[in-house]
């Protein structure tokens, strides 16, 4: 069974800071993936960054990044320069190399301000 | 290129009517296709997910089934709704054999049950 842990269920950052959002997991898989996906206010839930675990180096898309420390099986992101238009609720989730089913946390809420 | 189509957007049915809920994916053969219930402070809950056609399999027994006639096609229904049943669904697919890549979510179906 796999589970994932979202501790911060609200956060904000003023426009342009820069955001971390925490994730721990826990798996018993030896090779498993990692994501983090956002739901706008549209409700449409979007990837926004995927980490291999067998792979050390950090994942990074444009302004977003993890902090991906396999042995504290912990999944960070962080958002650099944050705008407006990262409003939204943030999913972070996991899922066994090889296996359809992803195990998702209950999301954290951030607000960019103005 | 591959688009999800569900539909639709919001229902409010009453306690004991039955569900249809649709769900297509275009620009693609053969996907993976997951429905999933994301319920207030809860994260999501995969409900059944289909590697193929009349290929189902449930996660989480319940007032629920799920059906997919077609290879592009994933149909949740219910032949009698519970209060309990209110919730925002999401599908979403996923290439075969690479679930690992993410998913692609559908824009949901916002179900209120009265």
């Amino acid at each position: 069974a796999q589970t994932v842990t979202q501790s911060q269920p609200e956060m904000s950052v003023q426009e342009a800071e820069t955001v971390t959002l925490s994730c721990t997991y826990d798996t018993s898989e030896s090779n498993y993936y990692l994501f983090w996906y956002k739901q706008p206010p549209s409700r449409q839930m979007i990837l926004v960054i995927r980490q291999e675990a067998y792979k050390q180096q950090n994942a990074t898309e444009n302004r977003f990044s993890v902090n991906f420390q396999k042995a504290a099986k912990s999944f960070s992101l962080k958002i650099s320069d944050s705008q407006l238009g990262d409003t939204a609720m943030y999913f972070c989730a996991v899922a066994p190399r090889g296996y359809q089913k992803v195990t998702f946390g209950i999301g954290t809420k951030l607000q960019v301000i103005p | 290129s591959q688009t999800i189509h569900q539909w639709p957007a919001t229902l409010v049915q009453p306690v004991g009517s039955p569900l249809s809920l649709e769900c297509t994916v275009e620009g693609t053969s053969n996907p993976n296709l997951y429905w999933y219930r994301q319920a207030a402070g809860r994260g999501l809950q995969l409900l059944f997910y289909s590697v193929g056609i009349g290929q189902i399999s449930s996660e989480v027994p319940q007032n629920l089934s799920a059906s997919r006639p077609q290879d592009r096609q994933f149909i949740l229904s219910s032949k009698k709704l519970l209060l309990s049943d209110s919730g925002f669904y999401l599908c979403a697919w996923s290439a075969l054999g690479q679930g690992n890549y993410g998913y692609t979510f559908g824009s949901g179906t916002r179900l209120t049950v009265v």
